[in-house]
């Protein structure tokens, strides 16, 4: 039951880097998020996809890029990395039970925390 | 903007106490969830509130909704130290996720 899956789970960076963080899930949902988690700002959503091939900005999105090439896969790519992007960041999943119905719980992934230097 | 507050934001209780978590929201909504967090982990799902007047019970924690007054309410009972966690509560607008800056809890023997 994998759910879920993120890599790296850990990464440090130096200013500058790229890098990219991939989300996997197995459970065939068509919505997939990427947030970031700050101490004292809770979960603040950077992209999300509404399904294969589509992506839309969130709250943060400055900095950051996505893809959703394949259903179960959604990528997080920083292409210079400041120290400002140093937070946990977190993938999550949802699914539409019926059409016309709105989404479900968010599923959410073990997190890969990263550090810029 | 979207704001959705919770508070208090910290909260050291002792075993056996009760206690609330409230968590207001700033738009019309009529789903609302409550996710837990340990230190280091994920977000484990809670409670799914899908109506107003919803209530959902499990163990010590009870939620409700309020969607009229735009307020949801984790209500804790006789609390243990294993309920000791950080909680989150969601509001879903346009299949999107909008978290509250969660409440640390703290739950002392």
């Amino acid at each position: 039951n994998a759910g879920v899956t993120q890599t790296p789970k850990f990464r440090v960076l130096k200013t500058g880097q790229s890098m990219t963080l991939l989300c996997a899930q197995d459970m065939n949902h068509e919505y997939m998020y990427w947030y970031r988690q700050d101490p004292g700002m809770g979960l603040r959503l950077i992209h999300y996809s509404v399904g294969e091939g589509t992506t839309a900005k969130g709250e943060v999105p400055d900095g950051y890029n996505v893809s959703r090439l394949k259903k179960q896969n959604f990528l997080l790519g920083l292409e210079s990395a400041a120290p400002s992007q140093t937070s946990v960041y977190f993938c999550a999943s949802s699914y539409v039970p019926l059409r016309g119905v709105k989404v479900t719980e968010a599923f959410f992934g073990q997190g890969t925390r990263l550090t810029v230097v | 903007e979207l704001k959705v507050e919770q508070n208090p934001l910290f909260l050291s209780m002792q075993e056996g106490k009760n206690y609330t978590i409230y968590c207001n929201y700033s738009t019309t909504s009529d789903r609302l969830y409550w996710y837990r967090q340990d230190p280091g982990k994920s977000l484990e799902s809670l409670f799914v509130l899908l109506s107003n007047g919803a209530v959902k019970q499990e163990g010590r924690l009870m939620a409700s909704l309020d969607t009229k007054a735009r307020l949801s309410t984790l209500h804790i009972t006789a609390a243990v130290h294993d309920l000791s966690a950080t909680y989150f509560c969601a509001v879903e607008i346009g299949n999107q996720f909008y978290f509250g800056t969660g409440t640390s809890l703290t739950v002392i023997p």
